[in-house]
């Protein structure tokens, strides 16, 4: 069965502070994605990774960065945690298609993050 | 860029009824429309798309139609059951392109018993 663990359900952290959200898949997916998640606004694109080391900036990624050391783990960092990044994250995975094909997303259940 | 907006963003309906979501898009290149669901404290889960080769596509009680012309797409669930209530985002982007998939903003179905 296909799976995408996201390691912190919820987070509270306070202004200022670096946070790390962490996401791991478990099939061998080239794609790898961070959205965010806010009430009346659907799921944004933060950063999208096609490969290790590779990234490619999404619609929202001020303020934020990531890391893919491992095909299977990618990173969402946060140098400086504002207030108004306090969302739910959501991470997922897909496979490479070709010119004809999309892959489908396989999401992680979410991060809850609370910043003071 | 591609914009999709998704209407209406609650909609509550008897147990057996119908509950019909649509969705337009802006982009006339997008030739891929799949439809999430999410269920409480999960991560969204595809539960069917639709290429614009094809105007309508069943998988048991759900459905999707496309109308290229006006660019909508609707997500149709008949029979609905206590399980059917959830957020649907629908999502529009070019086949071949992942990273280009742009979410609608979500509806909240709520199946009364």
């Amino acid at each position: 069965d296909v799976k995408v663990t996201q390691s912190s359900r919820y987070l509270v952290k306070r202004t200022g502070e670096k946070v790390f959200l962490e996401c791991v898949q478990d099939m061998d997916h080239e794609n790898m994605f961070w959205y965010r998640q806010d009430p009346g606004l659907g799921l944004r694109l933060i950063y999208f990774s096609y490969d290790v080391k590779m990234k490619e900036k999404g619609d929202i990624p001020e303020g934020y960065s990531v890391s893919r050391e491992k095909k299977e783990r990618f990173s969402l960092i946060l140098e400086s945690a504002s207030t108004n990044q306090t969302s739910m994250y959501l991470c997922a995975s897909s496979l490479v298609g070709g010119a004809s094909y999309t892959g489908e997303l396989f999401f992680g259940e979410g991060s809850r993050l609370t910043v003071l | 860029g591609e914009n999709v907006e998704q209407h209406p963003s609650t909609l509550s309906v008897q147990e057996g009824d119908s509950a019909v979501i649509k969705c337009t898009y802006s982009d006339s290149a997008s030739n891929y429309f799949p439809w999430y669901k999410q269920e409480l404290g999960k991560g969204p889960q595809l539960i069917i798309d639709i290429r614009s080769n094809v105007g309508e596509k069943k998988d048991q009680r759900i459905a999707v139609t496309l109308n290229k012309t006006a660019k909508h797409f609707s997500l149709h669930i008949t029979e609905t059951q206590p399980e059917d209530s959830a957020v649907y985002f629908c999502a529009a982007s070019r086949a071949g392109s992942a990273r280009q998939l742009t979410f609608g903003s979500g509806t909240q179905l709520t199946v009364l018993p």
